[in-house]
């Protein structure tokens, strides 16, 4: 099973600053099939990024994933105050398809 | 509209079991791959079990195998899970979300989620 580690858990940033949140992979996600997920509370997810670096339908330009084989990046350029809430990264090329931990991304 | 609408879920002692429906409309349902995903409370995501469009092929996390079962009615666009031998760990909303059509996509639509309570 492939086990998918995000760090840090928490990172506590203004609204503005960049965020740079990371997935790393125990093996080679089979052709980039790693997406991004965003939740808030109490809310279902949503996807964000798609084939590691794809941005899903009317997800804003300042989310942009990158990133192969085994270590994946999720960067907000300029974060904003909806974008405050939990990431989830995900693979889907190989079953089980595997959940990360997640961030969250707190006001600081 | 694109709308997944989950219901079954409720509170079941251990070792008990449920059946939760997943009630799809606004897309062509029977050309999209389906799955469960569940998120015990203020923990993280965690996949259970996928179905091909056909219905013809399922897989299972192992939390989930030989416990649970995946189906689909594509004539009635429901998707459903049968739970049995439920344990408290298996305690969580339990989310329908569509994965698309070519084998390999991302989880594009999402239902509001189903809570489950295994307690006794």
């Amino acid at each position: 099973e492939m086990v998918l580690t995000q760090s840090p858990g928490t990172v506590s940033l203004s609204p503005g600053e960049r965020a740079t949140l990371s997935c790393r992979a125990s093996h080679t996600v089979s052709s980039n099939y790693l997406a991004w997920y965003q939740q808030k509370p109490g809310l279902a997810p949503r996807v964000l990024i798609y084939g590691a670096s794809s941005r899903a339908t009317g997800i804003p330009d300042r989310f942009r994933g990158s990133g192969s084989g085994t270590d994946f990046i999720l960067t907000i350029s300029r974060l904003e105050p909806e974008d405050f809430a939990m990431y989830f990264c995900q693979q889907y090329g190989t079953s089980p398809f595997t959940f990360g931990g997640g961030t969250k991304v707190e006001i600081k | 509209e694109v709308q997944l609408v989950e219901s079954g879920g409720g509170l079941v002692q251990p070792g008990g079991s449920l059946r939760l429906s997943c009630a799809a409309s606004g897309f062509t349902f029977s050309n999209y791959e389906m799955n469960w995903v569940r998120q015990a409370p203020g923990k993280g995501l965690e996949w259970v079990s996928y179905i091909s469009a056909s219905g013809t092929t399922q897989y299972y996390a192992d939390s989930a195998k030989g416990r649970f079962t995946i189906s689909r009615d594509n004539a009635k666009n429901s998707l459903y899970l049968q739970m049995n031998s439920l344990r408290d760990e298996d305690t969580a909303v339990y989310y329908c979300a569509s994965s698309g059509y070519s084998g390999f996509d991302p989880f594009d639509n999402w239902g509001q989620g189903t809570l489950v309570t295994v307690s006794s």
